[in-house]
């Protein structure tokens, strides 16, 4: 069975601030998939990142970076210098590489106040 | 990029009204969709993956008899809430996969948000 933990329900940070949101993940997979998906108010999904298990190189795009440890099994996701706009809730996800299902986490919602 | 259209994105309707959700990729052809159901303040629950020309594959708990879909073309899917009631009340998002590589993302559509009085 796949699970998705984010233990961070809501985090409240001033405009400005780094902020990093936790993801740690269960998987008898040797191989899967990673995601971040951003949830506006809006409600539409907008897809950030996938990383592939074997990959464990970090990636950084703009004010975006990205965590992944295998030996702890996590996949943080840190912003910075948040901006207002990226008030939302996150989604960490996880899918074996054999098919598509996608396993959520409870998500995060993030409120980055001026 | 790819795009995932929904609609309606917002029905309010009486109980026991069937309402149909549906969902278009507009520039990919996609042999597999899939519907989620997200309650207030929580995460997406898979409901079921939309196979286009087969049957849908239900997750355990979900009624196929209440959530019915239809995958007719590689560009359409469907999601028919039948005799819908209060608890059916949530917001429904398909997603799309691009491509037939099971390591494509999934590309979401803007999500239904449905109540039922």
């Amino acid at each position: 069975a796949q699970k998705v933990t984010q233990a961070q329900t809501e985090i409240s940070v001033v405009e400005k601030e780094d902020v990093t949101l936790d993801c740690v993940y269960e998987t008898r997979d040797t191989t899967y998939y990673l995601f971040w998906y951003k949830q506006p108010p809006s409600g539409e999904l907008v897809f950030l990142i996938r990383r592939n298990s074997f990959d464990e190189q970090n990636e950084i795009s703009g004010r975006y970076s990205w965590n992944f440890q295998k030996s702890t099994s996590s996949f943080n996701f840190t912003i910075t210098a948040s901006q207002v706009v990226d008030s939302a809730v996150y989604f960490c996800a996880l899918s074996p590489a054999t098919g598509s299902r996608l396993t959520f986490g409870e998500g995060t919602q993030l409120t980055v106040n001026p | 990029g790819a795009v995932v259209s929904q609609h309606p994105s917002r029905v309010i309707c009486k109980s026991g009204t069937s309402v149909k959700i549906e969902c278009r990729s507009l520039d990919f052809q996609a042999t597999t969709m899939f519907w989620y159901r997200q309650f207030p303040k929580q995460s997406l629950m898979l409901m079921a993956t939309s196979n286009e020309g087969s049957k849908a594959t239900y997750e355990q708990g979900v009624e196929k008899d209440k959530f019915l879909i239809n995958h007719a073309s590689l560009t359409l899917s469907t999601l028919t809430v039948t005799s819908a009631h209060p608890e059916d009340s949530s917001f429904y998002i398909c997603s799309a996969r691009l491509g037939r590589g099971s390591n494509q993302p999934q590309h979401f559509g803007d999500g239904t948000r449905l109540s039922i009085l």
